[in-house]
């Protein structure tokens, strides 16, 4: 498979628990970003992430929202204590360089909070 | 209003007709890309056009780019059932250094009558 991974595609979460979304880029890729879809809108660019470095972490929330890239495994979005506003598609690109190149995306990861 | 705005924000057209959407966006870039999302799906990369090239092919589709106007078109020539889906322009936006995420307006929702 040489496609972007990202799982789960669905994830359920009550107020307040945590909720992860991993990522696995195309192989040979090492940028890696994250991007947030609510329903009826365009995605909104959250991090970008190159191996074990953040770059550009400008559409991330101040609080509760983290990501990661470590050196070996998927990358990471993290959210602590969801609430309800964080329902929405997120997801995840990679490209193989930073620069004038497509993104790659996967087929997000659907998070809905009871 | 956000950088990378399509329009028309829906378009119903029959099958083996021509489909034009239209992007405007603010500030300067490096390049624009078009990307098709089906529903429940990840974006798929269309083509991309950059700052210095006024006109780019692939297959049936046809990309223009006006960067006195900031403005882009694609047009979608002959065009099939399965084109039906939601497309989006994305700039790259030209700021000084350093690769940043896309910046993706709303959409056009293109739906082809069979």
């Amino acid at each position: 498979n040489a496609g972007v991974m990202q799982n789960p595609r669905h994830l359920v979460r009550r107020r307040g628990q945590e909720a992860r979304l991993r990522c696995s880029p195309m192989k040979g890729h090492s940028h890696v970003y994250w991007y947030r879809q609510l329903p009826e809108e365009g995605l909104k660019f959250m991090v970008y992430l190159q191996k074990e470095n953040i770059i550009d972490e400008s559409g991330m929330p101040k609080e509760r929202f983290s990501a990661e890239f470590p050196k070996e495994g998927p990358s990471i979005l993290r959210i602590q204590q969801v609430v309800r506003g964080d329902s929405a598609a997120y997801f995840c690109a990679s490209s193989q360089t930073g620069y004038y190149q497509p993104q790659h995306f996967g087929d997000g990861t659907r998070l809905s909070i009871l | 209003s956000q950088q990378g705005e399509e329009d028309p924000q829906a378009l119903s057209i029959q099958e083996g007709e021509n489909a034009t959407m239209n992007c405007s966006y603010k500030t300067s870039i490096n390049n624009l890309q078009w990307y098709r999302q089906n529903s429940g799906r990840g974006l798929v990369h269309l083509i991309l056009i950059r700052s210095n090239e006024r006109e780019k092919h692939s297959g049936r589709l046809r990309v223009t780019l006006d960067t006195s106007k900031k403005s882009s078109s694609l047009l979608i020539t002959a065009s099939r059932a399965a084109d039906t889906a939601s497309y989006f322009c994305a700039t790259d936006p030209d700021s000084g250094g350093g690769a940043d995420g896309l910046t993706f307006g709303k959409g056009t929702h293109l739906i082809i009558q069979p």
